[in-house]
């Protein structure tokens, strides 16, 4: 089943813009999760957001999380190109789920020099 | 830094083979767990293991089996390769003990059945 959808799925901008993509879910949840992969590679956990955190920074990286709407997004200020890469959020699947999470299909972002 | 080693990064097999993928992690973590990644699909949970001798079906088990004697290393096991089972697959760990935890993952094997 597949419980993040992220928003849009590729987005293409220019170094030193900022971007935001954007994650919406079904179910309740104890955290959602951002991840990232380059071309060919495995993922790398970018942040976790709990669900009665509202806001998390880490360094230009910027989530936002609504538990109302059921939905996150992630900002990356001040892009470069090596931020060019996939995307995912994640989100966890309630109590009894151990830590087994669902993934959206991502959102590619292409940062051009 | 956690170090999740997936065996091969790229693998060519026949249809009806017994395919297996191994994965190894490095720092005593509890949970491990097998996933496929397809364009457009994300990543799809195929099993999961919670301690030694332990296992729980994922998303999408069916055609596939897992096998983890040690806490170690965890392996995905293709009964008999069919070539819908041509992807990407993905290890990752995480320590266990609470769901709020990161899970570090393996650079990934793509395997082709042909």
């Amino acid at each position: 089943s597949q419980q993040g959808e992220e928003d849009p799925q590729a987005l293409s901008i220019q170094e030193g813009e900022n971007a935001t993509m954007n994650c919406s879910y079904k179910t309740s949840i104890n955290n959602l999760q951002w991840y990232r992969q380059n071309s060919g590679r495995g993922l790398v956990h970018l942040i976790l957001i709990r669900s009665n955190e509202r806001e998390k920074h880490s360094g230009r990286l910027r989530v936002t999380l609504d538990t109302s709407k059921k939905s996150s997004s992630l900002l990356i200020t001040a892009s470069r190109a090596a931020d060019t890469a996939s995307y995912f959020c994640a989100t966890d699947r309630g109590p009894g789920g151990y830590n087994k999470l669902i993934f959206g299909a991502g959102t590619r972002l292409a940062v051009h020099p | 830094d956690v170090k999740v080693t997936q065996s091969s990064r790229y693998l060519v097999k026949r249809t009806g083979e017994k395919v297996f993928l191994e994965c190894v992690q490095d720092m005593d973590h509890e949970n491990m767990f097998w996933y496929r990644q397809d364009p457009g699909l994300g990543l799809r949970l195929i099993y999961f293991s919670y301690d030694v001798k332990m296992k729980e079906k994922g998303d999408i088990p069916e055609g596939y089996s897992v096998s983890r004697e040690k806490k170690e290393r965890f392996s995905l096991i293709l009964e008999s390769a069919s070539t819908n089972q041509t992807s990407m697959y993905l290890c990752a760990s995480d320590r266990g003990s609470t769901i709020n935890q990161p899970q570090h993952f393996g650079d990934g094997t793509r395997l082709s059945i042909l």
